[in-house]
């Protein structure tokens, strides 16, 4: 149990075009989700929250712009990158906390954008 | 301000033996304390949840301890196996909230045959 759902896996774009990444809570509400990127060799950094129905928080630094989260329903959150530049090819990951107290955190199997 | 540091950045060790990776984490008051698996290219695996009331858990071969007094966690590898290498991250959320996970940045483990 607790599963996210995340595609695609992996992605190929030209520059200039955008890109979408859902994450889909399988068996579980998530209320809120969570948006990480991670460069080679680093740790993931919170990019933005978003929450249901509401509108996300972004992190310092992030362009809201740039990086679209939607979380229209209790289980699916998307993140598309809007005008896709080869700065933005990154790994992205989404992740959501569990209820109930015995998973805590779990996390998508991630997307791999290049942008070339 | 939540800050998660791990050390060694890099570890390797030989098939069989025993290891202990170190996390440390700032503000001590935090719900709890999580550590995951990453292999290369790959998403987080969780591997063990330790609530602030618990001092231990166990799964298999692994155990992970918190000391919130001293802020810190280890995670015990027993008798490991070539199958263990990856990044090891141990992540908490900030003190006082259920919020995003901070995250250290990590351990990458290599276990010889």
């Amino acid at each position: 149990g607790a599963v996210v759902s995340q595609h695609p896996s992996r992605v190929i774009c030209k520059s200039g075009t955008s890109v979408k990444i859902e994450c889909r809570s399988l068996d579980f509400q998530a209320t809120t989700m969570f948006w990480y990127r991670q460069f080679p060799k680093q740790s993931l950094m919170l990019m933005a929250t978003s929450n249901e129905g509401s509108k996300a928080t972004y992190e310092q630094g992030v362009e809201k712009d740039k990086f679209l989260i939607n979380h229209a329903s209790l289980t699916l959150s998307t993140l598309t990158v809007t005008s896709a530049h080869p700065e933005d090819s990154s790994f992205y990951i989404c992740s959501a906390f569990v209820p109930g107290g015995s998973y805590g955190y779990t996390f998508g199997s991630g997307t791999r954008l290049t942008v070339v | 301000k939540q800050e998660v540091t791990q050390i060694p950045a890099a570890l390797s060790v030989p098939e069989g033996e025993n290891l202990v990776l170190n996390c440390s984490f700032t503000d001590s008051a935090i719900y709890n304390l999580q550590w995951f698996r990453q292999d290369p290219g790959k998403g987080l695996t969780s591997l063990l949840l330790i609530q602030s009331s618990q001092r231990e858990q166990t799964s298999g071969r692994l155990n992970a301890s918190l000391d919130k007094s001293s802020g810190r966690s280890t995670l015990y590898i027993a008798a490991s196996q070539p199958g263990d290498s990856a990044t090891y991250l141990c992540a908490a959320p900030p003190g006082g909230s259920q919020g995003n996970l901070i995250f250290g940045k990590g351990t990458k483990l290599s276990v010889k045959p």
